[in-house]
């Protein structure tokens, strides 16, 4: 059973910080992963979709890298701001799945930038 | 091009009752994904559909059910409502398989 974590649960940086944050997942039958951010109360706003064959995906600020014979993705802002603050969410789509898209989320990492 | 909308944005039940939420995809979308998402479990799949049959489900009880019309618009009906079903329930469309996917601002559920 695929199973997603996100650590940490929460991180506090100060503006202008450049900040990774981490998951990772147990199963590397993937078809691909891809990062999400969360505004409180909010729906999920899609940032970045790494395909399995790919190593890694870029916008803007926002870097993620997938290497996924060890289960693990990272997302890399770049001078973080104040308006990025928010809870991440990382999910992957497992194979063998017969077309199914189901994501399975890991429960997100809360940041908090401050001015 | 529209997002993902869905409706209502809150809806309050008391226990017993039943509740249909809705789901409009983006326009050419055919697949459409329910999500529950509450603090302690976080985000748990509910069902998935394409071109109006159900390609996938999640492990909730059959009090839970959705369907899928020719428009690809999704609805999903929750009977017998629990104080547990409390939740943001959460919609996401693709085109197609393994595309990204995009999601809906989400129904928040309150059962009293």
């Amino acid at each position: 059973k695929q199973e997603v974590t996100q650590i940490p649960a929460a991180l506090s940086v100060p503006e202008g910080e450049n900040l990774v944050l981490n998951c990772s997942f147990t199963d590397s039958a993937i078809y691909n992963l891809q990062w999400f951010r969360q505004d409180p109360g909010k729906g999920l706003t899609s940032l970045l979709l790494i395909q399995s064959s790919q190593r890694e995906q870029t916008s803007g600020r926002l870097n993620a890298s997938l290497d996924k014979s060890s289960g693990r993705s990272t997302l890399y802002i770049a001078a973080s701001q104040p308006g990025d603050s928010a809870t991440y969410l990382c999910a992957v789509s497992p194979l063998n799945q017969g077309g199914s898209e189901k994501l399975v989320f890991g429960k997100g990492t809360k940041l908090t930038v401050n001015p | 091009k529209a997002g993902v909308t869905q409706t209502p944005r809150y809806l309050i039940k008391t226990r017993g009752q039943q509740v249909t939420l809705s789901c409009s995809p983006i326009s050419g979308h055919r697949s459409v994904s329910w999500y529950q998402q509450t603090p302690g479990q976080g985000l748990q799949f509910l069902f998935e559909y394409f071109s109006e049959t159900q390609r996938n489900k999640g492990n909730f009880p059959g009090r839970f059910s959705g369907r899928q019309f020719s428009n690809s618009r999704s609805e999903m009906n929750v009977s017998t409502l629990e104080l547990g079903d409390s939740a943001l329930y959460l919609c996401a469309s693709s085109p197609g398989p393994y595309n990204e996917q995009f999601f809906g601002p989400g129904t928040r559920l309150t059962v009293l």
